[in-house]
């Protein structure tokens, strides 16, 4: 299965300001994603991003707000823009393998803290 | 995309088994099951997946009747180990999208 890493693991960040997060996979993959997770509550997709084209956003959320790169088929990037408190959640990133088929392998998630 | 209800909350104790039933009444035609398991400060791990009848691996089994608009994940002797965020989810992995749905949260008991 692939192996996922996130940096940062944490943050705390100021209103106002940005943060890029990153995301690390081991093996090439075709499909990745991203997720939020406020406390205590389920995740929601924010985006997929293929390699080679442009990510593909989920009602409620907006390039604009949320850009997100994918050079190759190992890397990917998730930007949270003029942050807001509201934007306090936990974000992960997501895989899935060519040879998996409905099953994703997930980061460990970064822990945002916008004061 | 199917919609998927399972209760908020479960308590069990060490050794016992553990039913966690979900409810898909929407399921597509090509639509597959899928478990996940999520531990606090994790992402969640795939458990198990399923179309029809029954499915079991090394750590869990997922029973889906015929008419496949539900589906119950059993977890044989839980430990204390076990207490994590267990989400159902429905999809046919045509656009590779996961939604998931508000999960259920099992307490096991020493």
């Amino acid at each position: 299965s692939a192996v996922i890493s996130q940096k940062p693991s944490r943050d705390i960040c100021q209103r106002g300001t940005s943060l890029t997060i990153q995301c690390q996979v081991d093996s090439q993959v075709t499909m990745m994603f991203w997720y939020r997770q406020q406390p205590g509550q389920s995740l929601t997709l924010i985006a997929t991003a293929n390699q080679g084209s442009e990510a593909t956003y989920e009602s409620g959320f907006v390039i604009d707000k949320f850009p997100i790169s994918r050079p190759n088929l190992t890397f990917s990037t998730l930007t949270v823009s003029n942050m807001s408190p509201e934007d306090s959640s936990i974000y992960l990133c997501s895989v899935e393998e060519p040879i998996s088929y409905n099953e994703q392998f997930f980061g460990p998630g970064t822990r945002l803290t916008v004061l | 995309l199917a919609k998927t209800t399972q209760p908020i909350s479960m308590d069990s104790y060490e050794g016992q088994e553990v039913n966690i039933t979900c409810s898909h009444n929407n399921i597509a035609t090509n639509d597959y099951i899928t478990w996940y398991q999520q531990f606090p400060s994790q992402g969640p791990r795939f458990i198990i997946q399923g179309y029809k009848t029954k499915v079991t691996n090394e750590v869990a089994s997922l029973f889906i009747p015929a008419d496949r608009k539900s589906s119950t994940l059993s977890l044989p002797r839980v430990s204390l180990s076990d207490t994590a965020v267990y989400y159902c989810l429905v999809g046919d992995g045509t656009f590779n999208k996961f939604y998931f749905g508000s999960g259920t949260k099992l307490n096991v008991k020493p």
